[in-house]
């Protein structure tokens, strides 16, 4: 199974870029890569997933590199509503569970 | 669309005693997922279902965790006898069907054992 890695913590000044980066060296082929946020006392929100093309959406930006052991998530324009614990987490090939890690715990300064 | 609902939204326990927690997914979502979340990580999945049938249950510690979804929609988990270490937050998601990655998830029962 995939494993993730992410950085414990990251900050982003209000109405700035938030580029959250994920490590997924042991990805396989046919695992996508899916990005969920959890706001303090709420369950985990969809954001984006992806398998190896970028992708964007209304809330957020996907970078896959071209090897995929790495995606960035890009908030481009961060508000304080979107300080949250960010998941990056694989699906495993059996295509029904998310593995989640830690999280970086993203905040958005005024 | 109501979002996945959970209940309760806290439980206070003395150890050795039992504990259900109860969700109502999302309407038409085949797929329902239970996960347990301790403090400072993420969320673990205990047990998925299809439809009324639970095809991964690997990871439910079946001595004292059991879990039911009749007739293929709401779901109960229930702990008994609850144990100090089973404080957590406790999850449930839903998805249109297991291929789908995207999941709907509750605000969570937040179970403390005393």
């Amino acid at each position: 199974d995939a494993k993730t890695t992410q950085p414990p913590s990251m900050d982003c000044a209000e109405g700035r870029a938030a580029n959250l980066p994920c490590n997924h060296s042991t990805i396989s082929g046919n695992e996508y890569v899916y990005w969920y946020r959890q706001i303090h006392s709420q369950g985990p929100q969809y954001i984006i997933h992806g398998l190896k093309n970028n992708e964007t959406n209304e809330m957020a930006s996907l970078i896959i590199t071209e090897d995929r052991k790495s995606s960035t998530l890009i908030l481009p324009h961060a508000t304080l509503r979107d300080t949250a614990v960010y998941y990056c987490s694989v699906e495993e090939t059996s295509g029904s569970r998310l593995t989640f890690g830690e999280g970086t715990q993203l905040t958005v300064n005024p | 669309e109501a979002g996945v609902v959970q209940s309760p939204r806290y439980k206070i326990i003395e150890k050795k005693q039992p504990v259900a927690f109860w969700c109502n997914p999302i309407s038409g979502h085949n797929t329902l997922y239970w996960y347990r979340q301790n403090l400072g990580q993420g969320p673990e999945l205990l047990i998925r279902y299809e439809n009324e049938e639970a095809v991964d249950d690997s990871q439910l510690p079946k001595d004292r965790f059991s879990a039911e979804r009749l007739k293929g929609v709401d779901s109960t988990l229930k702990i008994q006898p609850a144990e100090l270490g089973d404080s957590a937050v406790y999850l449930c998601a839903s998805s249109l069907d297991r291929r789908v990655g995207i999941q709907y998830f509750g605000a969570g029962t937040r179970l403390s054992v005393l």
